[in-house]
């Protein structure tokens, strides 16, 4: 069965202090991995897109990376306004469908 | 450009009302999804519209959930009748192409059924 599994749940963290947020799945014939933010009462909003594995895409202080079995968000000196929930999601090709992480909620602290 | 947008942004209501959710795309976009994200559980698929017709509709529910896209523009959800656990938060996304491409969200329709 096609997963997405996100860690940690939540995340807290110091203005400037670096981390990681995992994407970890199986998924029958990736086509894609994604990466949205999700502010508190909004829908998703599109960050990026990672198509085969060793690929790298970066954006302010965002840069995303893709394995063969996971990926992973990593967030350079974080601010404030970075707080948010992170959706990863995996594009399968052979059900043509979306396949969603819980996400991480991330809190940065000033 | 406008991007997605959905109507109510709320909806409170009994068990066995029926309530409709609308979708507006993006003008132009032909591809539209519905998804739907439970308490404590990951957001999922529930159908894909291409234009006006039901590409998969294979995240349905039940036959109590249905869907329509007439002229291929905006969308409509219809829950008929609502049981507690269709409570949740209903998303629309859509895209210019269908397959592994960004899909672009709306900021849901948060479904509570008392």
């Amino acid at each position: 069965e096609d997963q997405v599994t996100q860690s940690p749940e939540a995340l807290r963290l110091q203005e400037g202090e670096s981390s990681s947020l995992n994407c970890s799945y199986t998924v029958s014939g990736l086509r894609g991995l994604f990466w949205y933010r999700q502010d508190p009462g909004k829908g998703p909003e599109f960050l990026f897109t990672l198509y085969s594995a060793g690929e790298e895409k970066e954006k302010e202080r965002l840069k995303a990376t893709l394995t063969k079995k996971e990926s992973f968000l990593h967030i350079t000196a974080p601010k404030p306004e970075d707080s948010a929930t992170y959706l990863c999601a995996a594009y399968s090709g052979n059900t043509g469908k979306l396949i969603f992480g819980q996400g991480t909620t991330l809190q940065v602290k000033p | 450009e406008a991007g997605v947008t959905q109507f109510p942004s709320h909806s409170v209501i009994e068990k066995g009302q029926t309530v409709t959710l609308r979708c507006d795309p993006i003008s132009g976009h032909d591809n539209l999804y519905w998804y739907r994200r439970v308490m404590g559980k990951e957001i999922k698929f529930l159908l894909h519209f291409v234009k006006e017709s039901k590409q998969d509709e294979s995240g349905m529910p039940n036959n109590r959930f249905l869907a329509e896209r007439t002229g291929g523009t905006y969308s409509t959800l219809k829950v008929q009748p609502a049981e507690l656990e269709d409570s949740g938060v209903y998303f629309c996304a859509s895209s210019n192409r269908q397959g592994p491409y960004e899909q672009y969200f709306g900021p849901g329709t948060r479904l509570t059924v008392t």
